[in-house]
Formats: structure tokens, sequence, C-alpha cells
């Protein structure tokens, strides 16, 4: 069954610097979402994507944060000088026939 | 393997009609949750429910809790059309380690 994959599963961080959080959506969807879960609160809707642009973002998205997808099968959430309450669970999902979400990334900022 | 699996994987109700879905886990919670797939911004949360609740009501939706049995259920009274979408559950590990979606249930609400 295919699988949206993220990469690195766990990722500490120190405050101010930048991160890349990866993930491979599934090869022939066309909607690609990021999202953040905090420890003990719900998931929050990042950004969309759709047709190499974003689609929508929530207020969360500031210009700290930025998505890509630089080859075609990557789809990639930059976040700039991380800060302590960057720390959260971020989860990567793509949409076709499905919504398939990948197992997501802890990031950890200190 | 996800922890949190969902039946029926497809539903489909005439409107007014109520509408049960199952999610069911494998290792302790912390919380269970309960969300919405819409499009252009994907999930939308719908109740969070803790280890130690039972039941929660939110306007037509009813999620109950078994920890005993390790599942969850979430009903929709009197559906409505615009009920149409997916919906997921999703455990939160009793040590925060692990939130994990299930596959989901597609409900279609027919007029």
């Amino acid at each position: 069954e295919p699988e949206v994959t993220q990469t690195p599963s766990h990722q500490v961080t120190q405050m101010g610097q930048e991160v890349i959080l990866r993930c491979v959506p599934i090869s022939n969807h066309l909607y690609f979402y990021w999202y953040r879960q905090i420890l003990g609160q719900k998931v929050e809707f990042l950004v969309s994507f759709y047709n190499n642009e974003i689609s929508e973002k929530s207020e969360i998205f500031d210009d700290q944060f930025s998505v890509e997808r630089p080859d075609g099968s990557n789809f990639t959430l930059k976040i700039r000088s991380t800060k302590l309450e960057d720390s959260a669970m971020y989860f990567c999902a793509s949409m076709g026939d499905g919504y398939t979400f990948g197992s997501g990334t802890r990031l950890t900022v200190v | 393997s996800q922890q949190g699996e969902e039946d029926p994987q497809a539903l489909s109700i005439q409107e007014g009609e109520n509408a049960t879905m199952n999610c069911s886990y494998k290792t302790s919670i912390n919380n269970l949750q309960w969300y919405r797939q819409n499009s252009g911004r994907g999930l939308v949360h719908l109740i969070l429910i803790r280890s130690n609740e039972r039941e929660k009501h939110s306007g037509r939706l009813r999620v109950t809790l078994d920890t005993s049995k390790k599942s969850s259920s979430l009903l929709i009274t009197a559906s409505r059309a615009a009920d149409t979408a997916s919906y997921f559950c999703a455990t939160e590990d009793n040590y925060g380690q692990n939130f994990v979606f299930g596959p989901g249930t597609r409900l279609s609400v027919l007029p």
C-alpha cells in the first residue's frame, strides 16, 4: 500500500537554527499538506500546496515557514530561525483518491 | 503500522439517518481525537476525548471511548449532505511520543 514517508522521524535543533523537514508524498497525488501538533494539543493546519504553489495557509504559517517541491517527489517544510515553541510533531499528508498521512517528524528545539 | 484503525472504510447513508464510525487501537493512549477532512485546509478537529472520559458531545456529534476494548465510536446524528467527508481518528500515546492517524472512513450522505 502506498505510503507518505517523512524524514527524519526525530530532529533536535538549537534555537535560531534552520530546519528542513522532508516528505515524500504518494506519487500520483496532487494535493499536499503540512500540519503540526504540539504535545497534548490538537493537530493544526499549516499549509496546503497544489500545482506547485501554496493554495491555502493558516495564520501560523508566517514568514518563518516556507514549503517547496524541489524535484517533483519531495515536499519540504523549512522553518527558519526556530523558536522553542516550534517544538511539535509535524505531519505531512497527500491527497489523491484518498487522504494519507505520514508518520510525522518530531521536532525538538532546545 | 498505524495504530488507529477506522471501520467501516466507507459508509453511505441517506440524509437524516445517523452515521456511526468506529476506531480501534492497540496500545494505551493519553487521548483520542476525531477529525474531518475537508478540501483546502484538509483536517478539521472535531472532538478530543481523554482516556479517563467515556463520552463527549458536540452538537450533532457524540464520541464514546472504551479503553477496555481499545475502541472509540463517532456518531453523527441527523446527517446532512454537507457531512459528506472522510473522518479520521488519531491517538496520542501515554508518553506523548506517538500521535497516529488511522486510514479514515469515507462517509457519503445522500440527499
